[in-house]
């Protein structure tokens, strides 16, 4: 089955302790991007990969970082986690075939930082 | 800057009505527009994606078109029904790249 699969789903973290969220696609999808959500904002993007070891900031990139070592995954790494990084985040990956194809998106991770 | 707005932020209609949701982008030179289904504590489901060169894309029970240089598309739900109810999200696609630019969305509830 085609999926994009995000772990953890729910995550409760303390402030400054490093995190990864961990995104991987079965698709063979060149691009991969991260976004959160948050309510009155919208969905917003965070960073995203056209493709292996090519990756860009997107909307709001500050306090992540991200790694495309191999197609499959694309992890997000919040290195010293804030209260204000508390979000729902959601990996996407979309086709090769094109800027851009049909998006798919993961189940969503929901993150506490206390 | 692309801002897009979507109208309305709710809407509650009775099972069978045909409705229209609405999104608008201030940048019109965009390469493609998506919209989106979301489910609570659900991820985002493509519904459907018009490049920049379609007018209108259908697929069962929702059309949407697409009007570059007004800066509008318009997803369209016929006869619309119960499992409809979900939050719809449209995402425009500029130009210099892969910056998706989502709306707020619009909450939609179907009453049987």
């Amino acid at each position: 089955e085609a999926q994009v699969t995000q772990n953890p789903r729910y995550l409760i973290t303390v402030t400054g302790k490093k995190l990864t969220v961990t995104c991987s696609q079965n698709m063979n999808h060149e691009y991969m991007s991260w976004y959160r959500q948050d309510p009155g904002l919208g969905l917003r993007q965070i960073y995203y990969s056209m493709n292996v070891e090519v990756t860009d900031k997107g909307d709001v990139p500050e306090g992540y970082k991200v790694s495309r070592k191999e197609k499959r995954n694309f992890p997000l790494i919040l290195e010293s986690p804030s209260p204000n990084q508390t979000s729902l985040y959601f990996c996407a990956s979309s086709s090769p075939r094109g800027n851009t194809g049909e998006l798919f998106f993961g189940e969503g991770s929901r993150l506490t930082v206390l | 800057k692309q801002e897009v707005t979507q109208i309305p932020a709710a809407l509650s209609v009775p099972e069978g009505e045909n409705l229209v949701l609405n999104c608008s982008f201030t940048d019109s030179a965009i390469y493609n527009l998506q919209w989106f289904r979301q489910d609570p504590g659900k991820g985002l489901t493509s519904l459907l994606l018009i490049q920049s060169s379609q007018r209108e894309q259908t697929s069962g029970r929702l059309n949407a078109s697409l009007d570059k240089s007004s800066g509008r598309s318009t997803l369209y739900i016929a006869a619309s029904q119960p499992g409809d109810s979900a939050t719809y999200l449209c995402a425009v696609n500029n130009n210099a790249g892969n910056m998706l630019t989502f709306g707020g969305g619009t909450r939609l509830m179907v009453k049987p």
